[in-house]
């Protein structure tokens, strides 16, 4: 079992709330990943983060944002959710090392109403 | 830009028997990693077997093994004596090595189902 965690596992919102999708590692990687899945399954890089003070956009632009304050935690925020934001959201993380693996989370299904 | 290509949305594989998913991939790079991942319904992805491109001897991992063929950029997983379990959505990905700042790249992933 990998010690990455996220919160929540399921949430259901209202058009326009802010949200924010929590995740925390405890294996003190540096490396961090925000993916979106889609109903076909496919994985969309939309954030990630080599060290504390630094993110960078993935390949699918996103409206959400990220910040990395501290090694272990990597929140993702959404400050006004659409329906269009409806969708699985899996946070990862690895160590330096090239040849080193990911670690998944448990995915945060989010739907927006 | 490195591209993963799964070309079987789906796939199915009777109890013990033996399945192979097919992964190829695009990059001008010599060095790389190429990786197998794994996510069970409503489970957490994991890995499966992981392939230095350097190393010419197929990666295995129990029941689970590659044919790394690296001319061909072609990375299949084979399984072997299939069990229920082994139903998920496998993801075929690739890193270089040639940059410390390059994130996984995913294929499209290859639903296997198991039949009892």
């Amino acid at each position: 079992e990998a010690d990455i965690y996220q919160t929540p596992r399921y949430l259901v919102i209202g058009t326009g709330k802010k949200i924010t999708l929590e995740c925390s590692q405890t294996m003190g990687h540096d490396k961090m990943y925000w993916y979106q899945q889609d109903p076909g399954m496919e994985l969309h890089l939309i954030h990630y983060s080599y060290g504390v003070n630094s993110t960078e956009k993935g390949d699918l632009s996103s409206e959400s944002t990220v910040s990395r304050i501290r090694t272990e935690h990597f929140p993702l925020t959404l400050e006004s959710a659409r329906p269009s934001h409806t969708s699985q959201y899996l946070c990862a993380s690895s160590e330096t090392k090239l040849r080193a693996e990911a670690f998944f989370g448990q995915g945060t299904r989010l739907t927006v109403v | 830009a490195q591209t993963v290509t799964q070309s079987q949305p789906e796939m199915s594989v009777q109890e013990a028997e033996t399945v192979t998913l097919s992964c190829t991939y695009d990059t001008s790079e010599s060095d790389y990693y190429l990786f197998w991942y794994k996510q069970p319904p409503s489970r957490q992805m994991i890995l499966v077997i992981r392939q230095e491109a350097y190393k010419q001897q197929n990666a295995t991992e129990n029941r689970f093994s590659v044919n790394f063929q690296k001319a061909a950029k072609s990375f299949s997983l084979k399984i072997s004596d299939s069990q229920l379990g082994d139903a998920a959505m496998y993801f075929c990905a690739y890193r270089s090595a040639h940059s410390g700042n390059t994130p996984l790249v995913f294929g499209k992933g290859t639903r296997l189902s198991v039949i009892a």
